[in-house]
């Protein structure tokens, strides 16, 4: 079945630099790749998400980018904030029974801002 | 806040107890999904119901049962509760049945203690 690699597990970076979060896929059937921000204790919230028929979209201080061919995606956030701290999963949508889809999660990257 | 509503926020109960999870989706929602995150673990997909039929099933373990009623809102039921079980349990919601590109939208969670 589908399986979602999210690298690396634990994100450390200077407050101003840039972070990058990667996920793999494996099922080329996946249409639908959204990133969720979890902050301790709280909910997952969508933060921005690609579909297949598009390379690169972006948010502000946020981006993700899909390369179908190698089948991954990345998350890219630039001027990193404080606030920038949490837990973000990459998740991938693909086909399950009938015409359901179903989210595949990565197993998550704690992004850690440095003052 | 994401319009999914779950109760109760807390529960503390001792282990061979059955506890009884509640979740209200966002209005128009037919798709609800439960989630089990332990601490400091991802996110590990339980089980999605459609307008009140069963459409996935995750790793969830045959204590655990899980319905979705004719007016939307649905209970995951957790029984013979062991230490492990101990875990932050999250409702999503969407608007479809998992089609591509149906944004989910979290609840703020139950946290169960087992003792």
């Amino acid at each position: 079945g589908e399986n979602v690699e999210q690298h690396p597990s634990t994100l450390s970076v200077q407050e101003g630099d840039s972070a990058v979060i990667k996920c793999t896929y494996s099922d080329s059937a996946s249409n639908y790749f959204p990133w969720y921000k979890q902050e301790l204790g709280k909910r997952p919230q969508l933060i921005i998400d690609i579909r297949s028929n598009v390379g690169e979209k972006k948010d502000q201080r946020i981006a993700v980018t899909l390369n179908k061919t190698a089948k991954h995606f990345s998350l890219h956030i630039t001027e990193t904030q404080p606030e920038d701290s949490a837990v973000y999963f990459c998740a991938a949508s693909r086909p399950g029974r009938g015409s359901n889809y179903q989210l595949i999660w990565g197993a998550g990257t704690k992004l850690i801002i440095k003052p | 806040d994401s319009g999914v509503t779950q109760t109760p926020k807390h529960l503390i109960t001792a282990t061979g107890q059955r506890v009884t999870l509640r979740c209200s989706p966002r209005s128009g929602d037919l798709s609800v999904y439960w989630y089990q995150q332990s601490l400091d673990q991802g996110l590990q997909f339980l089980i999605q119901y459609y307008n009140g039929e069963e459409r996935a099933k995750g790793n969830i373990l045959e204590r655990f049962s899980a319905q979705q009623f004719p007016d939307l809102h649905s209970e995951l039921n957790l029984s013979s509760l062991e230490l492990g079980d101990s875990a932050l349990y999250f409702c999503a919601s969407s608007a479809g049945q998992g089609l591509a590109g149906n944004t989910i939208y979290f609840g703020e969670g139950s946290w169960l203690t087992v003792v």
